[in-house]
């Protein structure tokens, strides 16, 4: 079975520019998550999607990031405009449901400059 | 919100040596505690979780406790060998309708010595 899919696998920008990350999760998982962690730290939720509905997003800083799962599968989430302190690794999970457990992607590491 | 507590951040062993890694959370509600092994330039891997209504849970060489009262959880990994160095996290969630929003401890970064 082909895990959470990323992409890209890394990022770098100037501060005060934009970018996507683009997340695919195992087939017929209905749920699926942000996180971001910060190196030398656990990952942090920032948004969770039950099917292409938003069940919470309360940690996400709605000021710069967004995030969407039109259709239900796939899910991108933007930074606009980017700070310093957003460099960190940014995870996508997926889950069967919101009883079951929850299975990682890679990961994109994204840098700003 | 839920706050968990995660130590040692970092743990050597010598390679047959058993390794403990102890978390503590605040949310008495919290039911699902799972943990995650992070190998460098990876995503976190699931491999070991435990639900509320269980004590101990054993899969081979590693194993979870769980001691509600007290709040804690423990993995405990025996006959360590040079391919579990990583690092680990635990974490916990209120696995319901809410879905499965979990919360990580900092990370202990594990070390077995061939």
């Amino acid at each position: 079975e082909a895990g959470v899919a990323q992409s890209p696998r890394y990022k770098i920008i100037e501060k005060r520019q934009s970018v996507a990350f683009w997340c695919n999760p195992i087939s017929g998982h209905a749920t699926l998550y942000w996180y971001q962690q910060i190196l030398g730290q656990g990952p942090k939720l920032l948004i969770q999607f039950q099917n292409n509905g938003v069940v919470d997003d309360s940690q996400l800083p709605k000021d710069r990031f967004s995030a969407e799962r039109l259709k239900g599968v796939d899910s991108t989430l933007k930074i606009q405009p980017a700070k310093l302190e957003d460099s960190a690794v940014y995870l996508c999970a997926s889950s069967l449901g919101i009883y079951t457990e929850a299975f990682f992607g890679q990961g994109t590491r994204l840098t700003v400059v | 919100g839920e706050n968990v507590e995660q130590h040692p951040s970092t743990l050597s062993v010598q390679e047959g040596d058993s390794a403990v890694i102890k978390c503590t959370y605040s949310d008495s509600a919290s039911n699902y505690f799972p943990w995650y092994k992070q190998e460098l330039g990876k995503g976190p891997q699931l491999i070991i979780d435990i639900r509320s209504n269980v004590g101990e849970k054993k899969d081979q060489r590693i194993a979870v406790t769980l001691n509600k009262t007290a709040k804690h959880f423990s993995l405990h990994i025996t006959e360590t060998q040079p391919e579990d160095s990583a690092v680990y996290f635990c974490a916990a969630s209120i696995l319901g309708n809410a879905g499965n929003m979990l919360t990580f401890g900092g990370g202990t970064r594990l070390m077995v010595k061939p």
